[in-house]
């Protein structure tokens, strides 16, 4: 069962590029890695999956390093509507793992 | 994208009733859902996995015959909390994956907006 582990929280100012990072260390061969968004008393929305390298989309990007074991969200000029928590989960094409969320980052931006 | 909803968005109920919640995909077929328990401040718990036409897998540590799971249509799961007592209160969310159409995005779940249960 991949485990993931995020920072708890972070905090940044408006505009101001944030890049949250996920670990991974124990991600199988056919693992994706998924990251959802959560605003207070809704579902969860999908941000960005990838599998290597760099994928871009019109809200974040995603990079993951060869080996995997980690991978960084990174969402563009913040702003305060980006105020959430952010998850990773990874898992394979049969959806096993990645039904597991771990902690989350509380991402708070701040005027 | 593909649309979840959940019935009711919030409930209130007494001690020892029984509540259900409503799973919809709106513009899929889901043969596959999940629904979820997250309690304040904290991440979302799986609670079951529910398949069409088939019984519902529950994690451990999570009472089948109080969290009652019905997936009778490739677009409805209910949920149903019996006997509710105010331990349950929680947000229950219930999520959908369409596994028809096998693709690398094929494990991507659509979650509903989640539905509010305070038992008093």
């Amino acid at each position: 069962l991949a485990k993931t582990t995020q920072p708890i929280s972070m905090d940044s100012y408006e505009g101001q590029e944030v890049n949250i990072t996920c670990s991974h260390n124990n991600i199988a061969t056919n693992d994706y890695i998924t990251w959802y968004q959560q605003f207070p008393s809704q579902g969860p929305r999908f941000i960005i999956q990838g599998y290597k390298t760099k994928v871009t989309n019109e809200v974040a990007s995603l990079f993951i390093p060869a080996d995997r074991k980690s991978s960084t969200l990174s969402l563009p000029r913040v702003s305060l509507s980006d105020t959430a928590v952010y998850y990773c989960l990874v898992g394979d094409q049969t959806g096993a793992n990645n039904l597991f969320f771990g902690t989350g980052t509380r991402l708070t931006v701040i005027p | 994208g593909a649309v979840v909803s959940q019935h009711p968005s919030w409930v209130i109920c007494k001690s020892g009733t029984s509540v259900k919640i409503e799973c919809r995909s709106l513009d899929f077929q889901a043969t596959t859902m999940f629904w979820y328990r997250q309690f304040p401040k904290q991440s979302l718990m799986l609670m079951a996995t529910s398949n069409e036409g088939s019984k519902a897998t529950y994690e451990q540590g999570v009472e089948k015959d109080k969290f009652l799971i019905n997936h009778a249509s490739l677009t409805l799961s209910t949920l149903t909390v019996t006997s509710a007592h105010p331990e349950d209160s929680s947000f229950y969310i219930c999520s959908a994956r369409d596994l028809v159409g096998f693709d690398f995005r094929s494990n991507e779940q659509f979650f509903g907006p989640g539905t509010r249960l305070t038992v008093l």
